[in-house]
């Protein structure tokens, strides 16, 4: 069965460089979560999308921004990066937001900076 | 503030062992999920269980849920060293359906 597809795995970037991260869902989930996972921490929400529209905001910085595409893949920007940046970065989708549902988690995207 | 914190925090156990972890929150949910992470790669979903259910079953997965106590315990049973890996419990709290997740709880099976 097809699962989340995180691109690129492994990241390595200098401070004050920017990055971007992609995110294809499961086909046919319309709905995209991004979370954070700091070494040795529990995932944290960052930020939602739910039919390409911004659902849900959570401790994401205003160096971050993210959308969600047509095809539903999304993309989350990072600028002005800081070592404290640096950590595994998952994506999940499921197929809607319904209370019910529940969300499928990509690989990952460790990003480190230096 | 934490939602789902789990107990214990790490856990070695000898294979064929059952393994139970606890999980506590603090607000209403409307739903509670599992995952396994293994050495700081991919969460993998175990189990979800709704507010209204108290019991759910998966293979050597068994979920409890109480929402009085607002906790919930996932066992595992005849354990094998391949389930070595984190644990989190992560809760659904809000429409949007973004999920809280506790500290995780790192098992151990010794083969």
């Amino acid at each position: 069965a097809a699962g989340v597809i995180q691109s690129p795995r492994h990241l390595i970037k200098e401070k004050r460089e920017t990055a971007t991260l992609k995110c294809y869902p499961i086909p046919r989930h319309d709905t995209v979560y991004w979370y954070q996972q700091g070494p040795g921490q529990d995932p944290q929400f960052l930020i939602s999308f739910y039919e390409k529209m911004q659902s849900d905001k959570g401790s994401i910085p205003d160096r971050f921004s993210a959308q969600q595409f047509s095809d539903y893949h999304s993309e989350l920007n990072m600028s002005s990066l800081e070592l404290g940046d640096s950590a595994l970065y998952f994506c999940a989708s499921s197929p809607g937001q319904g209370y019910w549902n529940e969300q499928f988690f990509g690989p990952g995207t460790r990003l480190t900076v230096l | 503030s934490q939602q789902g914190e789990e107990d214990p925090q790490a856990l070695s156990i000898q294979e064929g062992e059952n393994a139970t972890m606890n999980c506590s929150y603090k607000t209403s949910i409307n739903n509670l999920q599992w995952y396994r992470q293994n050495s700081g790669r991919g969460l993998v979903h175990l189990i979800l269980i709704r507010s209204n259910e108290r019991e759910k079953h998966s293979g050597r997965l068994r979920v409890t849920l109480d929402t009085s106590k607002k906790s919930s315990s996932l066992l595992i049973t005849a354990s094998r060293a391949a389930d070595t890996a984190s644990y989190f419990c992560a809760t659904d709290a809000g429409a949007n359906s973004k999920l809280t997740f506790g500290k995780g709880i790192t098992l151990s099976v010794r083969p």
